[in-house]
């Protein structure tokens, strides 16, 4: 069974980067696209983008400035970094797979891990 | 328009029947991309409860049934138990965004 996991700093200043790593574990990296999500207190999921394992990306226009997903096949990691953060981005951020390109559904997924933007 | 619209909430009886609408448009489910559905109980992550517009991983009990139509989609839950109180969020791909929307999520309370 695949099994997700994040991992990183809880607490961020504002103005700097947010950096987080997921960890994948029980299956391959190969064939399938990786992707962050995030989920602001009390409120409804955000896509932020994904990888395929190969390299290929895509991520959500209102954060493509700020965002760069990178991955690691051979440690089975990938990683999530977000610049120039305020008290916006604050959030549980959810590190998962997703089964395809442009029609896929996100089938498994990560315990979540909360982020605070604050000085 | 690249958004998909969910009731806030929703209510129901143990043993009853509900619904849950997930309105989109011509860019997403109208375009034909697949609608997909996700639990999240309190405090835990979301799970995948549709996939593909009507189909269901392994595990997920049959009262969970799912449907599209032009650009809408709907979560049918038969037989309400209290452990299905939860949010729920419809998901699709959107053109005009190039890519993954999330429904603004619905409450479901088991009265």
């Amino acid at each position: 069974q695949v099994q997700l996991q994040e991992s990183g700093p809880g607490l961020v200043k504002p103005s700097e980067t947010l950096s987080l790593t997921c960890t994948v574990s029980g299956g391959s990296m190969n064939d399938y696209f990786w992707s962050w999500i995030r989920q602001p207190p009390g409120k409804g999921l955000e896509w932020i983008g994904y990888m395929y394992y190969s390299g290929s990306t895509n991520y959500n226009p209102s954060l493509k400035s700020r965002v760069t997903i990178s991955i690691d096949t051979s440690k089975k990691q990938f990683s999530l970094k977000m610049s120039s953060v305020t008290a916006a981005d604050t959030a549980l951020y959810y590190c998962a797979r997703y089964s395809s390109d442009y029609n896929g559904y996100f089938d498994h997924w990560g315990q979540g891990f909360l982020v605070t933007v604050s000085s | 328009q690249s958004v998909l619209t969910q009731p806030p909430s929703v209510s129901g009886a143990p043993g009853q029947r509900v619904t849950i609408s997930c309105i989109g448009s011509s860019s997403n489910i109208g375009a034909g991309y697949d609608v997909h559905w996700y639990q999240q109980v309190p405090g835990t992550a979301p799970k995948l409860l549709i996939y593909d517009n009507t189909n269901r991983p392994s595990g997920v009990p049959d009262r969970f049934s799912g449907s599209k139509s032009a650009t809408s989609a709907s979560l049918a839950i038969t037989g309400l138990q209290p452990e299905d109180e939860a949010d729920y969020y419809c998901q699709s791909y959107d053109i005009s965004l190039s890519g993954v929307l999330f429904g603004g999520g619905t409450t479901l309370t088991v009265l």
